[in-house]
């Protein structure tokens, strides 16, 4: 089946400005992450969907940072006024409830 | 909070030596534990999980991992490495409370030589 897939693959994008990340889960998984990978950090987490609860927005570094998932599936994570230290790979993960999370390709962002 | 500890950055082995990856976590309670792969410019791929249950599990690719409580340990073992290995190795430990994010470790680059 389908696995996790995400768009664009590279973005490339002046500082200070707006983008949008979009993650499409595996049909049927009803949690979402979005991690964030930089050679400086590693592998971090941002946020997290569960089903209709409200995310988990702890790992979000700033409130220039934000995302939404609609009807259950489709996420966007949308970060404005991109800044350079913003440069990074973003992953999105998704899984059943208490199962493994299986990841996407990943969005390079590039800021300049 | 958990907190997970890959000891070797960088590591090289003969194509068709053994191998073993280290890893370390940090958790109060019974951990879900996970070994993903990453080549370059890819994502991350699940290689194996450990939940509960027999401590040795097996994954795909012909990799293995060991659950050690006494030890806080969670080593990924290939009884013969294939070029192909060479990659990017995360060790990433998630409580057993459902579905929580993950910790990952910083990695272990593995390079196979001929």
């Amino acid at each position: 089946g389908a696995g996790v897939s995400q768009s664009p693959s590279n973005k490339v994008t002046e500082k200070g400005k707006d983008v949008e990340l979009r993650c499409d889960p595996i049909s049927g998984h009803t949690a979402l992450y979005w991690y964030r990978q930089s050679l400086g950090q590693g592998l971090e987490f941002l946020i997290y969907f569960q089903g209709n609860s409200a995310p988990d927005k702890s790992g979000l570094p700033s409130d220039r940072f934000s995302a939404e998932r609609t009807g259950g599936s489709v996420s966007t994570l949308t970060i404005q006024r991109t800044q350079q230290e913003d440069s990074a790979v973003y992953l999105c993960a998704s899984s059943l409830i208490a199962g493994a999370q299986y990841f996407g390709p990943g969005t390079r962002l590039t800021v300049t | 909070a958990q907190s997970v500890t890959q000891p070797d950055i960088h590591i090289t082995v003969s194509e068709g030596a053994s191998l073993e990856l280290r890893c370390n976590y940090s958790y109060g309670a019974t951990p879900y534990l996970f070994w993903y792969v990453q080549s370059p410019g890819q994502g991350l791929q699940l290689l194996l999980k450990y939940f509960s249950g027999d401590t040795l599990v097996q994954g795909i690719k012909g990799f293995e991992a060991e659950f050690k409580r006494s030890q806080s340990s969670f080593n990924l073992r290939k009884p013969s490495v294939h070029w192909s290995d060479a990659a990017e190795y995360f060790c990433a430990v998630g409580t057993n409370s459902g579905n929580t994010p993950l910790v990952f470790g910083k990695g272990t680059r593995l390079s196979v030589i001929a």
